[in-house]
């Protein structure tokens, strides 16, 4: 069975700072990894995802993550958070060709801080 | 491009009542999912359809069932509700039955008191 932890249920971030949100997951077959953002009263809107090739994956708004497939691990980084990046932060993972069924951390609230 | 829609917005039920939510997809995808999102979690599987066909189903009971129309349109039934049905429902759609995308719609949340 496929399993997300996200370990910061929390992060607090000044404006400007850089930022790391941590993920890692447990599968004993490859997946394909994602990061999606939620605005408060808003669906899912994907930030970036992996599916093979170079670890390093950017998305959209500056944000960018990588794959590291010794530690299990997919973190997301930010160099320097906006207050627009206040939002909810979910990592998901899904088996390649087994359909759309995304298992989905339980989230990290990022708050920037003025 | 209109991407997925669902409605209604919000909804307030009583226990043991039932509800029926409602998912119009991208234009062209066939696939449909449905997630539940209760507060302070992340989205939980609950079905899949592509085709009109089920093609998964989550960890959840008998009183939660889906269909899809011709149109590729989905409804998400829940019956007999329960104080912890209580959440965000999320749509999401794709073009396939396996792919690394899927887009998602900005739910429905529904209150049972």
């Amino acid at each position: 069975a496929q399993s997300v932890t996200q370990l910061d249920s929390q992060v607090p971030v000044f404006e400007e700072a850089p930022v790391e949100l941590r993920c890692n997951y447990s599968s004993s077959v490859s997946v394909y990894l994602f990061w999606y953002v939620q605005y408060p009263n808003q669906g899912l809107q994907l930030l970036l995802k992996y599916l093979s090739g170079s670890t390093l994956v950017k998305g959209i708004n500056g944000f960018e993550a990588e794959f590291n497939k010794s530690q299990t691990s997919f973190h997301l980084r930010k160099p320097s958070v906006h207050i627009s990046d206040t939002a909810e932060y979910f990592c998901a993972v899904i088996l390649p060709n087994t359909g759309n069924q995304f298992y989905f951390g339980t989230g990290t609230s990022l708050t920037v801080i003025p | 491009d209109a991407g997925v829609t669902q409605s209604p917005t919000h909804l307030i039920k009583t226990r043991g009542q039932q509800v029926t939510l409602r998912c119009s997809p991208i234009s062209g995808h066939k696939s449909v999912s449905w997630y539940q999102q209760v507060l302070g979690q992340g989205p939980q599987f609950i079905f899949q359809y592509y085709e009109k066909e089920e093609r998964g189903r989550g960890n959840f009971p008998d009183r939660f069932s889906a269909r899809q129309f011709p149109n590729y349109s989905s409804e998400l039934n829940v019956n007999a509700l329960l104080l912890g049905d209580s959440a965000l429902y999320l749509c999401a759609s794709s073009w396939q039955w396996s792919t690394d995308t899927q887009y998602f719609g900005p739910g429905t949340r529904l209150t049972v008191l």
